[in-house]
């Protein structure tokens, strides 16, 4: 069975530093992992993907993700936060399996204070 | 390029009533999956289609829920006999391939509320 465990519920943040959103998984497959924004009254959006074809992901609005095989970790980081990014964000795993369902974690909600 | 549209954006109806949820894919996408959010928990799978066909419906919570899609397009998904417990967002999302590393383009969600 596979599962996503985001450490955290909330996070608060100042706007100019760094973001740092954990997550961790749990698969006995090959997973894909993606993390997903989901700003109020909208819809949720891909901010990036890990497919195995390199450790550290680049995503949009200056995200970015490593996955660390040895952690079983996928941590969303980004250098300095802005007003906007304050939204909610999921992290989802697939399997390399028959079946396409993505497991979400629990979410978790960054506050960006000025 | 459109994406995933939904309708409608917000439904409130009594407990017993029935809804039907519509999802309009991306245009070419044959993969397209329901989810759903109740309140407080975690994003679930409900169910997937490929093309007209049921791929993959093992998150259906019960037989109230039936999802069609008629032609391969569009999608519906109806509640019948709705209850409380069935309050939360539904999403739609889509995809083009079933490749697993296939991003799954979702739309902004039906928020329903049973009373």
């Amino acid at each position: 069975a596979q599962s996503v465990t985001q450490l955290d519920s909330h996070v608060s943040v100042s706007e100019g530093t760094p973001v740092l959103l954990r997550c961790n998984y749990s698969s006995s497959y090959s997973p894909s992992l993606f993390w997903y924004v989901q700003h109020p009254n909208k819809g949720l959006q891909l901010l990036l993907k890990y497919t195995s074809a390199a450790t550290l992901v680049k995503g949009i609005n200056g995200f970015e993700a490593e996955f660390k095989k040895s952690e079983t970790s996928f941590h969303l980081t980004k250098p300095s936060a802005h007003m906007s990014d304050a939204a909610e964000y999921f992290c989802v795993v697939t399997l390399d399996t028959g079946r396409r369902a993505l497991t979400f974690g629990s979410g978790t909600r960054l506050q960006v204070q000025p | 390029e459109a994406g995933v549209t939904q309708f409608p954006s917000h439904s409130v109806i009594e407990k017993g009533q029935t809804v039907t949820l519509r999802c309009d894919p991306i245009s070419g996408h044959d993969n397209l999956y329901w989810y759903r959010r109740v309140m407080g928990k975690e994003i679930k799978f409900l169910l997937h289609f490929v093309k007209e066909s049921k791929q993959d419906e093992s998150g259906m919570p019960n037989n109230r829920f039936l999802a069609e899609r008629t032609g391969g397009t569009y999608s519906t998904l109806k509640v019948q006999p709705a209850e409380l417990e069935d309050s939360g967002v539904y999403f739609c999302a889509s995809s083009q391939s079933l490749n697993p590393q296939e991003t799954q383009y979702f739309g902004p969600g039906t928020r329903l509320l049973v009373l």
